[in-house]
């Protein structure tokens, strides 16, 4: 049974550009999580779609986004890119949308560097 | 606000030497208590769930409790293997919060 997939594994990019990351969760999970872990915060809920639609979003600025695509697939996009932005981001797949029931399943992650 | 503590931030053992983690929380409504291990590049690895104060949880060598403010990870004679990181995470009961708040985690290193 394939997990939770993320692409790339590693990224560097510049100050100022933006970059896309990608999240393929496990086959027939509906439910789509991102997180941020940096080792001063650790990690923190950036958003959660359910079915294309964003049901939650943490507390990050708007150059934070992401979407859901009919296929359960996610991407997230991070405009402007600032030095603090460097971090493992990690992708959650979810059975349903009661992720109590069902738990959550994470990705191995994007270490994303921004010099 | 919802929040997680987790102690220590860091525990040396040897191998065999029995020991606890601590998790303690303040959350708004308890959905459920989460159990992760976190090994170096990679991403968290499911444990344990817990709903309710009095629940107990195993698997192999590890033993997971929940009172109504904190949850502790019993670690039973430990292995070399059980090196990681370990992340504690609550699941708020706010209506269609569909997130987890974790902990910063304890580094736990088993030496041979």
């Amino acid at each position: 049974k394939a997990g939770v997939t993320q692409t790339p594994r590693y990224l560097i990019k510049t100050r100022g550009q933006q970059v896309t990351l990608s999240c393929s969760p496990i086959s027939g999970h509906r439910s789509v999580s991102w997180y941020q872990q940096t080792p001063g915060q650790g990690l923190q809920f950036l958003f959660e779609y359910f079915s294309e639609t964003q049901r939650n979003k943490g507390n990050f600025p708007g150059r934070f986004s992401g979407r859901q695509f009919s296929n359960s697939r996610s991407e997230m996009n991070v405009s402007t890119l600032e030095l603090g932005d460097s971090a493992l981001y990690l992708c959650a797949s979810s059975l349903a949308g009661s992720s109590i029931v069902y738990g959550y399943t994470f990705g191995s992650g994007t270490r994303l560097t921004v010099v | 606000e919802d929040q997680v503590t987790q102690s220590p931030e860091a525990l040396r053992l040897q191998e065999g030497e029995s020991s606890s983690l601590n998790c303690s929380y303040t959350v708004s409504g308890l959905r459920g208590l989460f159990w992760y291990r976190q090994d170096p590049g990679k991403g968290p690895e499911f444990l344990f769930t817990l709903y309710s104060a009095g629940e107990e949880k195993e698997k192999e060598r590890l033993k997971a409790t929940l009172t109504k403010k904190e949850s502790f990870l019993h670690i039973t004679a430990p292995k070399p293997e059980d090196s990681a990181t370990y992340l504690c995470a609550v699941h708020p009961g706010v209506q269609g919060a569909q997130k987890l708040v974790f902990g910063q985690g304890t580094r736990l290193t088993i030496n041979p």
